[in-house]
């Protein structure tokens, strides 16, 4: 088992339309929690940070964390075809210790 | 642009040939990643630098792998007699430890491809 999964979708939705992405994740050591948009055959950019649970929203964008589940989402409200991208999930055990563990991504296309 | 940079951005070579990655982090970043990307995959780490340190290595990273961070600046990432199973794309990313979030900036990729 992968410490995080990650549903590779696709996922094909409306302009306008509110996407849920979701990570699950097996190692309670992890705190920090991120997402990163990745078009294609560019490399990741960081798009979301939270440290431990909660929420946290940034414009058009929240992401959650629920520790106690393993379980982190994004919510994209108002989507645009220009959010059309991969969505990887990342977490590491604390800012400065080293490596992110990453999803096999999300592929997300909004059609206009 | 002080972003990370990465070069060259493709290669492609033969089965058996040697390739050098070569990867200049953000200025003030201490920290270097490198990474590995296949097709629907996500990153997979392979190693990082703390300055010149390697500090871990990836048993992804086998014998073929190295990495170099010599002075603390730019690093490569050589590998040794390419196998077609090595055809991915190749990220480096930096980072720092002193304050902010530790978030990693990544390049724009190294794609491989072994013929």
């Amino acid at each position: 088992q992968k410490e995080v999964e990650q549903d590779p979708g696709p996922l094909s939705v409306p302009e306008g339309a509110i996407v849920s992405l979701n990570c699950t994740y097996s190692n309670s050591a992890f705190q920090y929690f991120m997402w990163y948009r990745q078009y294609s055959r560019k490399g990741p950019e960081l798009l979301m940070y939270t440290y431990s649970s909660g929420n946290k929203e940034d414009g058009r964008f929240t992401a959650q964390v629920d520790k106690s589940s393993k379980y982190i989402s994004l919510f994209i409200r108002d989507s645009q075809p220009s959010d059309s991208a991969t969505y990887l999930c990342a977490m590491n055990r604390g800012s400065t210790l080293g490596r992110l563990y990453f999803g096999r991504g999300t592929q997300l296309t909004v059609w206009p | 642009d002080t972003g990370v940079s990465q070069d060259p951005r493709h290669k492609i070579t033969k089965r058996g040939q040697n390739v050098t990655f070569r990867c200049d982090p953000i200025s003030e970043h201490n920290r270097l990643y490198w990474y590995r990307q296949t097709l629907g995959q996500g990153p997979e780490f392979l190693t990082y630098f703390q300055n010149e340190a390697q500090l871990e290595k990836s048993r992804l990273l086998s014998d073929r792998f190295s990495a170099e961070r010599p002075k603390g600046s730019f690093s490569t990432l050589e590998i040794q007699r390419t196998e077609q199973g090595d055809s991915a794309m190749y990220l480096c990313a930096s980072s720092s430890t002193q304050g902010g979030t530790g978030e990693l900036f990544f390049g724009e990729g190294s794609r491989l491809t072994v013929l």
